[in-house]
């Protein structure tokens, strides 16, 4: 399909373990996003792309997380050392241009689970 | 700061009643973008519509319809005849507008319910 993918889509680590969860954004696409979308609440940004370029990192939640697009298309966030806390669904989502009013097309989310 | 509430957490409804989503907004910013989203139980969030602070007119597409009000700072998203189909989590989120970047600021969600 020619939409966002996340991979995997359901992920369970032990406390303390790293992790890696992959974004495919929409091929051209220049814009990715990642977010945390904590059980029954609204998504929260963490972090954004132009292109390879990582132009914001704010919403990242501590120096546990972390984000790369080296090639400026896929996208992988890496969590070391996972907390319980942590346990959330990460959305990615991508769109074509670089200005706030484009639509931004989601994936269906990796939902984290740490024990 | 932005900030976007949806003060309704769960409603329910049967089918073919109409339903009101109801979104408050804040922003500094005078000129900002308004989104609705859907998301079902798949998980991916879904784009409805979006809104530029500039245009208050309401927009209708087929059974939605958004009432967007500046003086109110909201932006409630109706939904006719309602179907089982719409059942789904519904967000509303704002950003600014124009920047070059738009990470998108997002109400906790409204799930509706729709039974037969």
């Amino acid at each position: 399909g020619a939409g966002v993918s996340q991979s995997p889509r359901y992920k369970v680590a032990k406390r303390g373990q790293d992790v890696a969860l992959r974004c495919d954004p929409i091929s051209g696409h220049v814009s990715l996003f990642w977010y945390q979308q904590a059980l029954g609440q609204g998504p929260e940004f963490l972090t954004y792309f132009q292109n390879e370029a990582q132009l914001d990192k704010s919403g990242l939640p501590s120096d546990r997380f972390f984000a790369e697009r080296p090639e400026g298309s896929v996208s992988t966030l890496k969590i070391q050392r996972t907390q319980q806390e942590d346990s959330a669904v990460y959305l990615c989502a991508s769109s074509l241009g670089l200005r706030s009013y484009n639509e931004q097309f989601f994936g269906p989310g990796t939902r984290l689970t740490v024990l | 700061a932005q900030k976007v509430t949806q003060a309704q957490t769960e409603i329910s409804v049967v089918e073919k009643e109409d339903v009101t989503l109801d979104c408050v907004y804040e922003t500094r910013d005078t000129t900002y973008y308004l989104f609705w989203y859907k998301q079902p139980p798949s998980g991916e969030l879904v784009f409805l519509i979006r809104r530029n602070s500039f245009d208050e007119q309401n927009e209708i597409s087929g059974r939605y319809s958004w009432n967007f009000q500046k003086s109110t700072s909201s932006f409630n998203f109706t939904i006719t005849a309602s179907q089982v189909v719409d059942s789904a989590v519904y967000f509303c989120a704002l950003t600014d507008y124009g920047g070059s970047q738009g990470n998108l600021i997002f109400g906790k969600g409204t799930k509706l319910s729709v039974k037969p």
